[in-house]
């Protein structure tokens, strides 16, 4: 059972250069979140989904988009990436608004 | 004032010690959450509160939901139990957004 599964675990891009995070999920969860890790800083949300076809903003949505089109699936994408985008990126599902949520491994993402 | 406030934020402690780690929040809420993450890797989902104590192996939380404040017991501390510990509060507000506390870091010395 492989639980939330993130790729890729590491990525370099230069300024401008555009990629996408995937997150997959087998455990059936209705509701998947990615959320951005900085030093000194809690987890921050950046959007998140209830269900498929569904996405919300969080609270550090601008430089991002998110699609939900497979409920086992949830994208994350930078257009256009910055240095300020440099993080490590933390994708997590659950099955319900307050049930336990479980996190991938984390993509750690540079951006020079 | 974070909505989430974790102590300490730095924690050194010997091997076989009991360890606290303390979570005060400032909102209503409906859920904690305490996880692990170990250097360099994921994140790990310890337990999930509501009110009362829950208990798994040498882990232990509590829960005082008047005094908005939980505490996570390590007991006989082991340098495996060297992580970051962090603190999530789900608000009642419905908004589906956990707040995080920055983590509290442990190392244990063998």
């Amino acid at each position: 059972n492989a639980g939330v599964t993130q790729t890729p675990k590491f990525r370099v891009l230069k300024t401008g250069q555009s990629m996408t995070l995937l997150c997959a999920q087998d455990m059936n969860h209705e509701y998947m979140y990615w959320y951005r890790q900085d030093p000194g800083m809690g987890l921050r949300l950046i959007h998140y989904s209830v269900g498929e076809g569904t996405t919300a903003k969080g609270e550090v949505p601008d430089g991002y988009n998110v699609s939900r089109l497979k409920k086992q699936n949830f994208l994350l994408g930078l257009e256009s990436a910055a240095p300020s985008q440099t993080s490590v990126y933390f994708c997590a599902s659950s099955w319900g608004e307050a049930t336990e949520a479980f996190f991938g491994q984390g993509t750690r993402l540079t951006v020079v | 004032k974070n909505e989430v406030e974790q102590s300490p934020q730095n924690l050194t402690a010997q091997e076989g010690e009991f360890i606290t780690i303390n979570c005060s929040y400032s909102v209503g809420i409906s859920a904690l959450h305490w996880l692990q993450q170990h250097p360099g890797g994921g994140i790990v989902s310890l337990f999930m509160l509501s009110s009362g104590k829950k208990k798994h192996g040498r882990l232990i939380a509590t829960i005082n939901i008047q005094e908005k404040h939980s505490s996570l017991h390590i007991t006989a501390s082991h340098p495996r139990d060297s992580a970051v510990y962090i603190c999530a509060v789900l608000p009642t507000s419905g908004t589906y957004k956990y707040i995080f506390g920055t983590g509290t870091r442990l190392k244990v010395l063998a």
